[in-house]
């Protein structure tokens, strides 16, 4: 997999736009972009997941630049709940896998 | 079920003795996975299943580690004569196939305190 580097941690004003940026340089041309969310004292939850195009749902969205070496999750207006350790993860999609979640970003939203 | 299902959801134990975790993962997911998490740490990657092939056991810290599946239901993890180090919450995932990371579903693991 390719590796992925992540701001240990970040903080934003509730209301306000999150962007959480992660940096993938040695990405190749079949490795999608996925982020999943830990809240304390849950299990990782899938977010979004991207190849080279900007992607967005009901939870985030993603925007993926050009060259694909970096992302950047945007939660368009953040909350207390989402407050969480975010984790963004280069792979391909499909064969045999398993998953590797570095340490992520804390971000913590403050009132 | 409607997701994965870990338990006992938290478990204090005296060194020395074993632990048996459990994970039911979401009915027609083909692979399971547990990872061990430390405090404030990343997911440490421990065994995969997939469906009826062998495990991929290569995460396993110590032969005082074991897992079990039965077919395509549920898991057991087993730590015998547990240490202190290895107090740390245990996740179980599954998903309906190997590549489908989007498809990934955790439980809400399994805190395990070694006192």
């Amino acid at each position: 997999d390719a590796k992925t580097t992540q701001p240990p941690s970040m903080d934003c004003a509730e209301g306000r736009a999150a962007n959480l940026p992660c940096n993938h340089s040695t990405i190749s041309g079949n490795e999608y972009v996925y982020w999943y969310r830990q809240i304390h004292s849950q299990g990782p939850q899938y977010i979004i997941h991207g190849l080279k195009n900007n992607e967005t749902n009901e939870m985030a969205s993603l925007i993926i630049t050009e060259d694909r070496k970096s992302s950047t999750l945007i939660l368009p207006h953040a909350t207390l709940r989402d407050t969480a350790v975010y984790y963004c993860i280069v792979r391909v999609s499909g064969g045999s896998y398993i998953p590797t979640f570095g340490r992520g970003t804390s971000l913590i939203v403050h009132p | 079920g409607a997701g994965v299902s870990q338990s006992p959801s938290n478990k204090v134990t005296e060194k020395g003795k074993d632990v048996e975790l459990r994970c039911d993962p979401i009915s027609g997911h083909t692979a399971l996975y547990w990872y061990r998490q430390r405090l404030g740490q990343g997911l440490e990657f421990l065994i995969y299943f997939q469906g009826n092939s062998a495990p991929d056991k290569s995460g396993l810290p110590s032969d005082r580690f074991s897992a079990e599946r039965t077919g395509e239901s549920v898991s057991t993890l087993t730590i015998q004569r547990t240490q202190q180090e290895d107090s740390a919450v245990y996740l179980c995932a599954s998903s309906p196939t190997t590549g489908a990371l989007y498809g990934y579903t955790f439980g809400s693991g399994t805190r395990l305190t070694v006192v």
